[in-house]
């Protein structure tokens, strides 16, 4: 069974530009997370999406940054127009029910560098 | 506000010795706790997780977390490490409700000498 995979694997970009990120689940796992690390800092919660209705939105910087999920299968993450401060790796996990019990399975992340 | 803190940001330890993490939460209820590692390129991996029953906890790769409630703590041990477990640690406490998504600390980085 294929793992959580996201694409690219590593963006560099200008400020002001734009950047989408991809996340594709492992099949068949209705909730999908997004997360982002900062360099020094812990790695913390963006979103959460259960098919493809945006569950808990609450850790989104700010309008910058739109996420969407495509008829509950991959997600993308748009960054417009990026920021220094938007630099970091930004992960994606999904799981098969939600709660916080629920194991989530990560994938290896997008290293992004806004220059 | 649920928080969870690793003192240790570098540990380095020799093959084969033993190796404890240390990881403390701030949480109203009874915390879920994971701990997850992550080898470079590599995403997050599981290593074990404690919902409620024995506070002894074992996990993958011969990893094992104890759950003190009364010390907030749940770290994570192995007794002897071997050169792959070079790696970066995270513990985590799920947040309550439906939502849940995952509160992290920042991370202990281990190294292991030859």
């Amino acid at each position: 069974e294929a793992g959580v995979t996201q694409f690219p694997s590593h963006s560099v970009i200008e400020k002001g530009q734009t950047v989408t990120l991809r996340c594709d689940p492992i099949s068949g796992h209705d909730n999908l997370y997004w997360y982002r690390r900062v360099m020094g800092k812990e790695i913390k919660f963006l979103l959460h999406f259960v098919k493809e209705s945006k569950q808990d939105e609450s850790g989104m910087p700010n309008n910058r940054f739109l996420a969407e999920r495509t008829g509950g299968t991959y997600s993308t993450l748009k960054v417009q127009p990026a920021e220094l401060e938007d630099s970091g790796v930004y992960f994606c996990a999904s799981s098969p029910v939600g709660g916080a019990q629920e194991t989530q399975y990560f994938g290896p992340g997008t290293r992004l560098l806004v220059l | 506000a649920q928080s969870v803190t690793q003192p240790d940001i570098h540990i380095t330890v020799s093959e084969g010795a033993s190796l404890e993490l240390r990881c403390n939460y701030s949480y109203g209820a009874t915390p879920y706790l994971f701990w997850y590692v992550q080898s470079p390129g590599q995403g997050l991996q599981l290593l074990l997780k404690y919902f409620s029953g024995d506070t002894l906890v074992q996990g993958i790769k011969g990893f094992e977390a104890e759950f003190k409630r009364s010390q907030s703590s749940f770290n994570l041990r192995k007794p002897s490490v071997h050169w792959s477990d070079a790696a970066e640690y995270f513990c985590a406490v799920g947040r309550g409700g439906s939502q849940g998504n995952l509160i992290f600390g920042k991370g202990t980085k281990l190294s292991v000498k030859p």
